[in-house]
């Protein structure tokens, strides 16, 4: 199973919105409601921000929301601010007892 | 407050076999609802998710088809931690080992993770 296809980086100016996609297949995304992204600062541990395609666990900020359309899922983050650079990773379930990461994608905040 | 703390090894010789422990503290291994995972990073391969217990009524286990050959995840309802061993290891193995939960069962989303454990594969 490929890992899920996402942008090396994107950059953003503080107070604006940006948006990361994360590519995968029929297979995945395009056939389970079952995304999720990650949030990781250098040298600490990934963080839950987005499950379930839409779903935000509690604690998350309201200004990072997720969406999805056919094998695409998308994260975006509103009102940047300089805490959130960081590394960004999808995850989808694949079916079976298969759960797929993207590359992971790189935001820095200009 | 719910937390893995994670023990084993830093350095593995290659060929030997690899053990880390996830210890929970603030729930139960034994949970009807969450399953208990391990996922590890390194740059080559990013994240990569390994396989994970549970227990409904009976303990189930699941593996990754890239390494259901070599890896085996068991629980200690005694001292309510789960455990990792991964055999036949070479210097692709090496990276972060991390033990994580999955609240929810079979949502596959992870929602707290242990500190992490960098294994070094090397002779």
């Amino acid at each position: 199973q490929s890992a899920l296809t996402q942008p090396a980086s994107v950059s953003g100016s503080p107070g604006q919105s940006i948006t990361i996609s994360c590519t995968g297949t029929s297979s995945d995304i395009g056939s389970h409601y079952l995304v999720s992204w990650y949030q990781q600062h250098p040298g600490k541990v990934p963080k839950l921000m987005i499950h379930e395609v839409t779903e935000r666990p509690s604690g998350v900020s309201n200004r990072f929301s997720g969406s999805k359309s056919g094998n695409t899922a998308s994260l975006t983050i509103s009102g940047l601010q300089a805490e959130d650079e960081a590394d960004y990773y999808c995850c989808s379930y694949a079916g079976g007892t298969n759960v797929i990461f993207g590359g992971g994608t790189k935001l820095t905040v200009l | 407050q719910v937390q893995l703390q994670q023990s084993g090894p830093g350095l593995v010789k290659p060929s030997q076999t690899l053990s880390l422990t996830c210890a929970v503290s603030g729930d139960s291994v034994s949970s009807s609802t969450a399953t208990w995972s391990w996922v590890r990073q390194s740059p080559s391969r990013g994240l990569e998710w390994l396989g994970r217990t549970y227990y409904r009524s009976k303990w189930y286990y699941d593996y990754a088809l890239s390494v259901k050959s070599r890896l085996a995840i068991y629980p200690d309802i005694s001292k309510n931690q789960f455990s990792l061993q991964l055999n036949s290891v070479t210097p692709e193995d090496t990276a972060v080992y991390y033990c994580v939960r999955d609240r929810s069962g079979f949502k596959w989303y992870f929602d707290l993770w242990g500190r992490g454990i960098l294994v070094t594969v090397s002779s």
